[in-house]
């Protein structure tokens, strides 16, 4: 079945520490996108991707790096310099036709202690 | 600039109906609707790409006035599974890669 994969489900990172979450699709979607989720806030857009090698900073890049090497893939690397990282951080993907949604992977959760 | 979502929450018995509306102060280019159950991952519902458009699925229905900048979703004869949180998606004319905007949801909660 195609799909998203994200992991892990949950991770947990001392303060200090970058950390990467992977994100990997196999519905052959160009577009990538990642957001993070805070309770009542909603979802807010951090980077996403519309080609391979190829990314745009969202509204809250600040703190958060991407690759896109391959197709499949779109890591997000939370670095020291994110300043409040604990969040659900969901991956999503995008066929090319405009009436199409988006689809999320399962989310990860992540928590700074 | 996030769209803004009303109510914030809602209690419905079984069978009731009620409306979710998503305002935008900017122009709009389509208008995404997305449920997420606690601790799952937001899933797609419907898209609205023209003005005065309206679309219904199940019970669930939808429509986008592009001139006053909102879109609202209705839900008829509420359902327990139809708990959960709905959040609109905006995209805005000029917005690379179809890259959404979202509400801050509206959280549904259907008892017996």
């Amino acid at each position: 079945d195609g799909g998203i994969t994200q992991s892990p489900k949950y991770l947990f990172r001392k303060e200090g520490q970058n950390v990467t979450l992977s994100c990997e699709q196999n519905l052959n979607h160009d577009a990538m996108y990642w957001y993070r989720q805070d309770p009542g806030q909603g979802l807010r857009l951090i980077y996403y991707s519309q080609i391979v090698n190829d990314f745009q900073k969202g509204d809250i890049a600040e703190g958060y790096s991407v690759s896109r090497e391959k197709k499949e893939s779109f890591p997000l690397t939370v670095t020291s310099a994110q300043k409040n990282p604990t969040a659900f951080y969901l991956c999503a993907t995008k066929d090319g036709p405009a009436n199409y949604g988006y689809t999320f992977g399962s989310g990860t959760r992540l928590t700074v202690v | 600039q996030q769209p803004v979502q009303s109510p914030q929450a809602v209690i419905l018995r079984e069978g009731e109906d009620a409306v979710i509306n998503c305002s935008s102060s900017k122009a709009l280019y389509s208008v995404h609707w997305y449920r997420q159950k606690h601790g799952e991952a937001p899933v797609f519902l419907m898209i609205l790409l023209k003005g005065g458009e309206q679309k219904g699925h199940d019970k669930i229905s939808a429509s986008f006035n592009e001139k006053k900048q909102q879109s609202s979703l209705y839900l008829t004869a509420s359902q327990l599974s139809y708990s959960g949180t709905y959040f609109c998606g905006v995209m805005r004319p000029g917005a690379g890669s179809y890259q959404l905007t979202f509400g801050k949801g509206t959280k549904l909660s259907v008892i017996p």
